[in-house]
């Protein structure tokens, strides 16, 4: 089953500094969302970019679509302390009966 | 407003027993997703439910049963239960069945199969 995959696995910057996160898909999507986890709690949505959209930005994210090369970006600037946490892709596949396909995630670490 | 609740929020069990996770979803809402999170992967999901029918289901076996009520609330059951079972289990609540409308998680109910 087609699922994002994000690159790199971990990172870890000091505070301040930008942090870059990218995710690759296999199949035609509908959308792309980016997701924030604390602690292994419950999911934040932070962003969705459409497949028709190339980039799109909220507050200090931004997010980037090219669906010939079937990936896309994240960018946090200016990291907090607070950003750390787990950050997912997921995809919503053209042909996936409204369900999420999630990648493995990426573990972000901002060191004040 | 309150968002997605899950009850409860950790539990226990042992293989071969039956549990129940329940799922509030924010007032409004019709569409109620359940997903799987083992320990150091991504999200799978397991089912959605839209005006209390079944519009989705993911690649678990039928040890794992949903239903949605009329108030729009969901339960997830897993029988015989598995090690493999030992999970997170979130909930996502959305507006309409298609994913263009935002996705709303709970804090999840982490289940620990003994």
């Amino acid at each position: 089953s087609q699922q994002g995959e994000e690159d790199p696995q971990a990172l870890s910057i000091q505070e301040g500094e930008n942090a870059t996160m990218n995710c690759s898909y296999k199949t035609s999507i509908n959308n792309l969302q980016w997701y924030r986890q604390n602690s292994g709690r419950g999911l934040v949505h932070l962003i969705l970019i459409r497949s028709n959209e190339r980039e799109k930005h909220s507050g200090r994210l931004r997010v980037t679509l090219d669906t010939s090369k079937k990936s896309s970006s994240l960018l946090i600037t200016a990291s907090r302390a607070a950003d750390t946490a787990s950050y997912f892709c997921a995809t919503d596949p053209i042909y996936g009966n409204n369900r999420l396909a999630f990648g493995k995630g990426n573990q972000v670490v901002v060191i004040p | 407003d309150a968002g997605v609740t899950q009850s409860p929020t950790h539990l226990i069990k042992t293989r071969g027993q039956h549990v129940t996770l329940r799922c509030s979803p924010i007032s409004g809402h019709k569409s109620v997703s359940w997903y799987q999170q083992v320990l150091g992967q991504g999200p799978q999901f397991i089912f959605q439910y839209y005006e209390k029918e079944e519009r989705g289901r993911g690649n678990f076996p039928d040890r794992f049963s949903a239903r949605q009520f009329p108030n729009y609330s969901s339960e997830l059951n897993v029988n015989a239960l598995l090690l493999g079972d030992s999970a997170l289990y979130l909930c996502a609540s959305s507006f309409d069945r298609g994913l263009t409308y935002e996705q709303y998680f709970g804090p999840g109910t982490r289940l620990t199969v003994t």
